[in-house]
């Protein structure tokens, strides 16, 4: 079965400080990882993808993920949180050519 | 507007009407999925479609939901005779199957509210 766990559901960070939100998955092959964000009352915003190279990818908004395959790991991180990053973060596993599976979501408080 | 559009975007009915939602996905998208979100979770996937074709519907929560894609271009989901649990947001989102662009783009969501 697949699936994706958000071992953390609220994160806070202080403004300027490095971030990072934590996503594990279990999928069946090589999958397709991503990182969406969500504002209140709005849909989800794609943030970056890993579909295969290097381990380290990088997306929208100077928010970059690290694939690590033996730990089955795709965390989210970015080196300065600003207080405009707070919002809810979802991780999403898609298994080759199948539907998206996504976790229960992380909320980030990044503090002034 | 080059996005996912989804209409209307507040729905308010009531217990056992029956009610259908409208996704217009990106022009050149050949995939298009239904998710349902509630409170403090995440997405839940119900259906998709590739073209005009519903490659998995399974997930859909019962038989008073169902979907359609008559042509390949803009979705609708209904749900009849709705309960106060149906109360989410439903989420439309659109990709391209094929290729590197393999990412899904959401439309801003449907919120259902049963009363």
């Amino acid at each position: 079965a697949q699936s994706v766990a958000q071992p953390e559901d609220q994160v806070n960070v202080a403004e300027g400080n490095p971030l990072t939100v934590k996503c594990t998955y279990s999928v069946s092959g090589n999958p397709y990882l991503f990182w969406y964000v969500q504002y209140p009352n709005r849909g989800l915003q794609f943030l970056l993808k890993y579909i295969t190279g290097d381990n380290l990818v990088k997306g929208s908004y100077g928010f970059e993920a690290e694939f690590n395959k033996s730990q089955t790991s795709f965390h989210l991180k970015k080196p300065s949180a600003l207080v405009s990053d707070s919002a809810l973060y979802f991780c999403a596993v898609r298994p080759f050519g199948n539907q998206f599976y996504f976790g229960t979501g992380t909320s980030l408080t990044v503090i002034p | 507007d080059t996005g996912v559009s989804q209409n209307p975007r507040h729905k308010i009915t009531k217990r056992g009407q029956n009610v259908t939602f409208r996704c217009d996905p990106i022009s050149e998208h050949n995939r298009l999925y239904w998710y349902r979100q509630t409170l403090g979770q995440g997405p839940e996937f119900l259906t998709y479609f590739q073209n005009e074709a519903q490659l998995e519907k399974s997930r859909l929560l019962s038989d008073r939901f169902s979907a359609e894609r008559p042509k390949g271009s803009f979705s609708t989901l209904e749900i009849q005779r709705t309960e106060q649990g149906d109360s989410a947001m439903y989420l439309c989102a659109s990709s391209f199957q094929g290729g590197a662009n393999t990412e899904a783009f959401f439309g801003q969501g449907t919120r259902l509210t049963v009363v």
